[in-house]
């Protein structure tokens, strides 16, 4: 089983600061997804990276892949209460058709 | 579009019956769907694979016999808790993947979960 490692586990920060999420694998992944879940809810996708060295952004989150595609960090710029939630890399598993493995998650809350 | 609806979204049994739980992928046909089972502030632990038309795959250590899987249309998958026990209480979420695609590019699209208690 490929294993994904997320960092800090828990996350507290002031409305207005930035934030990183770390997500590291000693595997290679084709691609990793990002998810946030809030209390009570399912995961609802935020972005798929694919490419070694992407970056992608949505508003105020950027989303990077590294180059050998071992890891992916996702920044929130000016974090907003709105945030809040538990947030979750996943990846595909080799030789699993479909299945992804989840990191264990970084619950981050905002305070206004 | 891509949306799954789970039923119900939460449901409070006794002790010794059993659970149907529903998942629906509402506007796209899945071939494959998942089932995970969560618990307090901790990530989602993939229970079972559900493919339309087969047997599910069952996660080592996950009971087949007490987690019923039933895949009967390209829509709907649904899990059945047998005998349910206090201990079976969590957060169950459904996800499923758009027909066609599979392997890394196969999306997974997450219901919003049922939470079971079990009394």
């Amino acid at each position: 089983t490929q294993l994904l490692e997320q960092s800090p586990q828990f996350l507290s920060i002031q409305e207005g600061e930035n934030l990183t999420v770390y997500c590291n694998s000693s595997s290679v992944f084709s691609s990793l997804q990002w998810y946030r879940q809030e209390p009570g809810e399912g995961p609802v996708l935020l972005v798929t990276v694919v490419t070694g060295g992407e970056v992608k952004k949505l508003k105020r989150l950027t989303f990077q892949f590294g180059d050998a595609r071992k890891d992916s960090s996702l920044h929130i710029t000016a974090a907003q209460p709105g945030d809040t939630g538990l947030y979750l890399c996943a990846g595909p598993q080799t030789d699993s058709w479909g299945k992804l493995q989840f990191g264990a998650g970084t619950q981050v809350v905002v305070t206004p | 579009g891509a949306v799954v609806s789970q039923h119900p979204s939460r449901v409070i049994c006794k002790s010794g019956t059993s659970v149907k739980i529903e998942c629906r992928s509402l506007d796209f046909q899945a071939t494959t769907m998942f089932w995970y089972r969560q618990f307090p502030k901790q990530s989602l632990m993939l229970m079972a694979t559900s493919n339309e038309g087969s047997k599910a795959t069952y996660e080592q250590g996950v009971e087949k016999d007490k987690f019923l899987i039933n895949h009967a249309s390209l829509t709907l998958s649904t899990l059945t808790v047998t005998s349910a026990h206090p201990e079976d209480s969590s957060f169950y979420i459904c996800s499923a993947q758009i027909t066609g695609t599979r392997g890394s590019s196969g999306t997974q699209y997450f219901g919003p979960g049922t939470r079971l208690t079990v009394l």
